[in-house]
């Protein structure tokens, strides 16, 4: 199983929105609505900050959503704030109920 | 609270196995899904498997599934990864986290490093 195809980096001044993107094939991203994003500062567990393409956990904030359309799956930031800047991963289900994650992406707050 | 509390690192030689524990505090791990997730340094997340507290069945990504083996103890809120036959590539982050589509809370890691 491949990994899903990030940008190795993004980044946005304070205030600004960002957008990353997550490709998969119609077997994982586009065969599930599974797709969830995760957040992780340096030296730190992962935290997911959405579920399920567009599903905000309690106590995310409203600053992140997500999106997809077809095997693309995308994750906004606005009102970028320095406490954004970390790296960022997608995962999704998988045809055979594995999961499969994509490369990561950081994101750098100028 | 609801979080998982993971054993401590690990230094191995390569050849030997390692066992790491999840311990769940603030729910119990009926009817869950733990999955087992790694990071090489300065990598990305990779996923090994997870296993279902409620049917005992494990599903594990096809280049580790001759080497790894998740159990759980639900007696005591546990669950283990077991890597065997270690190797340099080996050497990484090891996390639990609970969820089947999604994954939360997580374990805090458990460094792992394998050395000849």
């Amino acid at each position: 199983q491949s990994a899903l195809t990030q940008p190795a980096s993004v980044s946005g001044s304070p205030g600004q929105s960002i957008t990353i993107s997550c490709t998969g094939i119609n077997s994982d991203v586009g065969g599930h609505n599974s797709v969830s994003w995760y957040q992780q500062h340096p030296d730190k567990a992962p935290k997911v900050v959405i579920s399920d393409v567009n599903n905000r956990p309690s106590g995310v904030s409203n600053r992140f959503s997500g999106s997809q359309s077809g095997n693309t799956a995308s994750l906004t930031i606005s009102g970028l704030q320095a406490e954004d800047e970390a790296h960022y991963f997608c995962s999704s289900l998988t045809a055979t109920d594995t999961v499969v994650f994509g490369g990561g992406t950081k994101l750098t707050v100028l | 609270q609801v979080q998982l509390v993971q054993s401590g690192p690990e230094v191995k030689k390569a050849g030997a196995s390692v066992r790491v524990s999840c311990k769940a505090s603030g729910f119990t791990l009926d009817n869950q899904h733990i999955n087992w997730v790694r990071q090489a340094p300065g990598r990305g997340l990779e996923w090994m498997g997870w296993i279902s507290t409620y049917e005992g069945n494990t599903n594990y990504a096809q280049n580790l599934q001759a080497r790894v083996i998740l159990t759980t103890d639900t007696s005591t809120k546990t669950a283990y990864m077991e890597l065997r036959s270690l190797t340099f590539d080996d050497t990484a982050v090891y996390f639990c986290a609970r969820g089947w589509k999604h994954f939360d809370p997580w374990g805090q890691g458990t460094r792992v490093t394998v050395s000849s």
